[in-house]
This record gives structure tokens, C-alpha cells and sequence, in this order.
């Protein structure tokens, strides 16, 4: 089961910053945050990532709270080419050594005009 | 930077036939994982190669297989192909199994099962 929880959707309006939040309880001291976005037909698009300090890149940045139990992906200026599903994901060790991406039902994001 | 390549993009079978998926993995990396996405859904994992071996596996039965070549390429093998096997499958490669090394993801094969 996917360790984070959602909103269904979002709206924002174009050039304005999209602020889209995650929760993530439950997770684990060395369980990383990510985010994808997925463009319809097309594969996940990775975002960015981060352990507990925030992160910024050509894309986005990543906001964690200091109890890591939730974040917040900001895109500054959304384009209408921001619209899509937006996934947060806790990056999960499993017991065989491994560790994979479960991938809830994301967040779809809607850039208007 | 030649990112991660799936082939073929569509391809439709029906009922208990079987099918292989390739992948190539962005250049550097050394593990490739596959997914499932159901139509509206989020991907699910499937397995995972490091090395040319399977390192890891989600909760899919044993006629979905794999096999990792010596150049990290990749193929996902399905038997006995059933309805429900309709899906987007997605190859992801990475640079290590590291926490801290992104998944690349693929544009996917959409498979549709007649």
C-alpha cells in the first residue's frame, strides 16, 4: 500500500505557483521522498527528491516539514504544460534488500488559462 | 543522453499467448525495474534487476518473468496472457539501487489482451 495520501485534484492558474501537498506518517528514518508527474501516455516524468532538507532544481522545489510527515511540491510559474498527475512517493525498503517506488493514486493537476 | 527506450509502443494478443517486452536502459545504469498500469491507476511494481539477477518483486505471479542482459538491457516476459493483463507496462532504470537514485522512466508499452 502506498504510504502517502493526496488530494484528487487541484487547480491553478497559469503563472501562478502550484503548491501541491503530500502526507507521509508513516515514513521511515531513511525512506526518501519522491515526486513524478505523468503527462497522459506518456511514461512518469521524475521531479525531484529529498531525505529531510529541502530541495530545489530546474523544475520544482521540495518543502519537508521538519517531523517529515508531510511536504509540499511547489512549481513556481505553472505552465499549461504542468498539467498532469502528480505522484508523491515514498521510495520503500522491502524486506529482501531492495527498495522500489508504490505509487498511490496522485494528484491531477489542472493548469488553466 | 540517450534516456530509456521501450519497445514495441502497442501490441495486441489474445488469450493465453505470450509476449515479450524489451527495454533499454538509460546509458550508466545498472537497474532496471517494470511496472504495471492498469488503465486510471498508478503503476504497481512488478520486479526489479540488479546485475542480471532479480532482486526484488511485488505481488505478481510467476508467469510474469524477466531477464536482464550484460548491457543492462531488459525484457519482460508474460505467459498465459489473460484479460486483465491489458495495461501500460513501464520499465524504469537507475543508476544503482541506492534510496537516493531517481528512477528513469520509459514511455511504456501499452499491451491490450483480445
Amino acid at each position: 500500500d502506498a504510504k502517502t495520501t493526496q488530494p484528487p485534484s487541484m487547480d491553478c492558474a497559469e503563472g501562478r505557483a502550484a503548491n501541491l501537498p503530500c502526507n507521509h506518517s508513516t515514513i521511515s528514518g531513511n525512506e526518501y521522498v519522491y515526486w513524478y508527474r505523468q503527462i497522459h501516455s506518456q511514461g512518469p516524468q521524475y521531479i525531484i527528491h529529498g531525505l529531510k532538507n529541502n530541495e530545489t532544481n530546474e523544475m520544482a522545489s521540495l518543502i519537508i516539514t521538519e517531523d517529515r510527515k508531510s511536504s509540499t511540491l511547489i512549481l513556481p510559474h505553472a505552465t499549461l504544460r504542468d498539467t498532469a498527475v502528480y505522484y508523491c512517493i515514498v521510495r520503500v525498503a522491502d524486506s529482501g534488500g531492495y527498495n522500489k517506488l508504490i505509487f498511490g493514486a496522485g494528484t491531477r493537476l489542472a493548469v488553466h488559462p | 543522453e540517450t534516456g530509456v527506450t521501450q519497445s514495441p509502443t502497442h501490441l495486441i494478443k489474445t488469450r493465453g499467448q505470450q509476449v515479450t517486452l524489451r527495454c533499454s536502459s538509460q546509458s550508466g545504469h545498472n537497474t532496471v525495474s517494470w511496472y504495471q498500469q492498469a488503465l486510471g491507476q498508478g503503476p504497481q511494481f512488478i520486479f526489479q534487476y540488479y546485475r542480471e539477477e532479480e532482486n526484488g518483486r511485488g505481488n505478481f505471479p510467476p508467469r510474469f518473468s524477466g531477464l536482464q542482459f550484460p548491457n543492462y538491457s531488459s525484457e519482460l516476459n508474460v505467459n498465459a496472457l489473460e484479460l486483465d493483463d491489458s495495461a501500460l507496462y513501464l520499465c524504469a532504470s537507475s543508476a544503482g539501487q541506492e534510496f537516493n537514485q531517481p528512477q528513469h522512466f520509459g514511455d511504456g508499452t501499452r499491451l491490450s489482451i483480445l
